[in-house]
């Protein structure tokens, strides 16, 4: 079965230091990844995804990923954080684009929040 | 573009009273998802449409909760009766189709005291 491992609970970090979100896959075909940031109240947004290509993708907000198939990982990374990107994190798993995986759906890791220290 | 629409934004209620929630996906996304997210955890899903019709309905607890989507398009999601456990975020989702990226709406936060 597929799962997501995020094992960073909290993480706090300065206002302009570099970020990087630990995110850990079990997958049984090349894995479509995702992940999506959670502002209080708010729904989820999409940070940025990948499936195939480079394996270095950027997403909204200043934000990138890489994903490591030896690794099993795809870590979210900024060089810079801003005070407006304290939230949750998300990353999730789900199957290809265009497949008839019908029973694999979207499953996501418990989340890692994210504060940022003025 | 509109994005995923969700009524009410948040909602009180006894445990054993009756709640339901409303979904209007994004325009021409054929497929729709209900979520529950309990508080600290990631979103689980309880139910996929496509179209009218449930692609995936086997985390859903069919004793007390019940979705429909009538004409394709808006949904609705009931608990009756709710349980204390039931306190969590409904997070509604729309894609494309079933492989496509999910857009999610902002939530209905319940409480059940």
């Amino acid at each position: 079965a597929q799962s997501v491992t995020q094992p960073d609970i909290h993480i706090t970090v300065s206002e302009g230091a570099s970020l990087e979100l630990r995110c850990n896959y079990s997958y049984g075909a090349t894995p479509y990844l995702f992940w999506y940031v959670q502002s209080p109240g708010q729904g989820l947004q999409l940070l940025l995804k990948y499936f195939s290509g480079d394996t270095l993708v950027q997403g909204i907000k200043g934000f990138e990923a890489e994903f490591k198939r030896s690794q099993s990982s795809f870590n979210l990374r900024k060089p810079s954080v801003h005070w407006s990107d304290a939230a949750e994190y998300f990353c999730a798993v789900g199957p290809p684009p265009l497949s008839n995986f019908g029973n694999e759906k979207l499953t996501f890791g418990t989340g890692t929040r994210l504060t940022i220290i003025p | 573009e509109a994005g995923v629409a969700q009524s009410p934004r948040y909602k009180i209620i006894e445990k054993r009273q009756s709640v339901a929630f409303w979904c209007n996906p994004i325009s021409g996304h054929a497929t729709l998802y209900w979520y529950q997210q309990i508080l600290g955890q990631g979103p689980k899903l309880l139910i996929q449409f496509q179209n009218n019709g449930v692609v995936d309905d086997s985390q859903l607890p069919k004793d007390r909760f019940s979705a429909e989507r009538l004409k394709g398009v808006d949904s609705t999601l009931k608990i009756q009766p709710a349980k204390l456990e039931d306190s969590a975020v409904y997070l509604c989702a729309s894609s494309l189709d079933a492989s496509g990226t999910q857009y999610f709406g902002p939530g209905t936060r319940l409480t059940v005291l």
